[in-house]
């Protein structure tokens, strides 16, 4: 059980266009998602705090009209990334915390999504 | 600003060995520390974790020691095998909620 996945795995696309990627809890109900970005090489930096029913909280520096995020169910919330363009190519992970669970380190990670703008 | 890092970017090591993957924070009020392994393309995937009130954490074939003193962390893998070949990142988890700070991560490669 626990499995969290994401849609799309790769995707490529010209830049200026926008591109959602969906974060969905498969087995579980997640009141609270994770965005985060990885550049090639790189840790896992933290976008946005995803909260069903109210608006994401975004991390220092990230734009939120760039990125946007929509926690539509409890078993899913979807990012956007909007006028994408190549500096926004990166692999994309979402983490969801099961409402289950009253421990912070039941958090389950998506397989990520790799984004390519050209 | 604060940050979780690493001393070694990475580590090679042969088969049947242990390794030793190492961690500094700077944030002193963290609940929990994590670490997790992340293959390359997939998401990372939790190894072990420890409580800010321990020092020490084992579990099959990894051990996390925590010194809060020098505010550092490890992880120890025993009879490290070609399967563990990843990258190792550690992670705290701050006061007041689950979000999770990622440190910069050491690529492990096991040698047969």
């Amino acid at each position: 059980g626990a499995v969290v996945s994401q849609h799309p795995s790769w995707v490529i696309c010209k830049s200026g266009t926008s591109v959602k990627i969906e974060c969905r809890s498969l087995d579980f109900q997640a009141t609270t998602m994770f965005w985060y970005r990885q550049f090639p090489k790189q840790s896992l930096m933290l976008m946005a705090t995803s909260n069903e029913g109210s608006k994401a909280t975004y991390e220092q520096g990230v734009e939120k009209d760039k990125f946007l995020i929509n926690h539509a169910s409890l078993t899913l919330s979807t990012l956007t990334v909007t006028s994408a363009h190549p500096e926004d190519s990166s692999f994309y992970i979402c983490s969801a915390n099961p409402d289950r669970s009253g421990s912070y380190n039941e958090q389950f990670f998506g397989p990520g999504t790799r984004l390519t703008v050209l | 600003g604060e940050s979780v890092g690493l001393h070694l970017p990475t580590l090679s090591v042969q088969e049947g060995d242990n390794s030793i993957i190492n961690c500094a924070y700077s944030n002193s009020a963290s609940d929990y520390f994590i670490w997790y392994k992340q293959e390359s393309g997939k998401g990372p995937q939790f190894i072990i974790d420890i409580r800010s009130n321990m020092d020490k954490r084992q579990g099959q074939r990894v051990t996390v020691l925590l010194n809060k003193t020098v505010k550092h962390l490890s992880l120890q893998i025993a009879a490290t095998q070609p399967g563990d070949s990843a990258v190792y990142f550690c992670a705290e988890i701050r006061t007041g909620g689950f979000k999770t700070i990622f440190g910069a991560g050491t690529r492990l490669f096991v040698k047969a």
